[in-house]
């Protein structure tokens, strides 16, 4: 099953309204990343998170890193219509073999 | 520098024929993998290498093959073609990791249909 749990699978936002996806998993995460894929593309690499309880930003992007380095977010404040894509996380956990997982992703749909 | 480059961009087999999707880098980065895209299914790892002459298996290592001679080079080969691997292949490469996964850098994609 899948390691890396990302939620949710699909969300349609109005332009100006924000954002969040999640990445959960059961396992202490050693670090974890986040892609951006726009339709028809492919994962451009985005950020990537190490130390417990990490916050990030990039413009209206916040990324952060749980306290247990189980979970992570990713938050755009004020979508635009240039958001649009699939979101994953991925990340890498002694239990993985150090193996980098990626999560199932999440589709953002923005409406102008 | 071109990056990381996948060819061909789109390939339509038949069921049981085979074939190899070309993947080369260059940046010289010494980690190397294969990933399968399917709808709700995320990207999942089939084969990976670490370095030229070392590879290792993925989530999804079965009906596939690789071999890394070189730095520059990552081939995956499919053995026999069936429905199920109709996908999006991407190629992905980075530095070698020290603590957990590096930024990885992936191809433009092969959009592969097996009837």
């Amino acid at each position: 099953g899948q390691q890396v749990m990302q939620i949710p699978q699909y969300q349609h936002v109005q332009e100006g309204e924000d954002f969040t996806t999640y990445c959960n998993s059961s396992t202490t995460l050693s670090n974890i990343q986040w892609y951006k894929q726009r339709p028809g593309g492919h994962p451009v690499f985005l950020i990537q998170l190490v130390k417990s309880g990490e916050v990030k930003k990039q413009k209206r992007l916040t990324f952060q890193f749980g306290e247990a380095k189980k979970n992570s977010s990713l938050h755009i404040t004020a979508t635009q219509t240039t958001d649009v894509g699939t979101y994953f996380c991925a990340a890498t956990s002694m239990e993985y073999g150090n193996k980098l997982v990626f999560g199932a992703g999440t589709i953002l749909r923005v409406k102008s | 520098n071109a990056g990381v480059t996948q060819t061909p961009k789109f390939q339509v087999l038949k069921t049981g024929q085979s074939m190899t999707l070309q993947c080369a880098q260059d940046m010289n980065h010494e980690y190397m993998s294969w990933y399968r895209q399917d709808p709700g299914m995320g990207l999942r790892l089939i084969h990976y290498s670490v370095g030229a002459g070392i590879t290792d298996q993925g989530e999804v290592p079965n009906g596939y093959n690789v071999s890394r001679s070189t730095t520059e080079d990552f081939p995956l080969r499919l053995l026999s073609a069936a429905p199920s691997q109709t996908s999006v292949y991407f190629c992905a490469s980075s530095y070698r990791q020290i603590y957990g996964a590096r930024e990885q850098f992936f191809g433009p994609g092969t959009r592969l249909t097996v009837l």
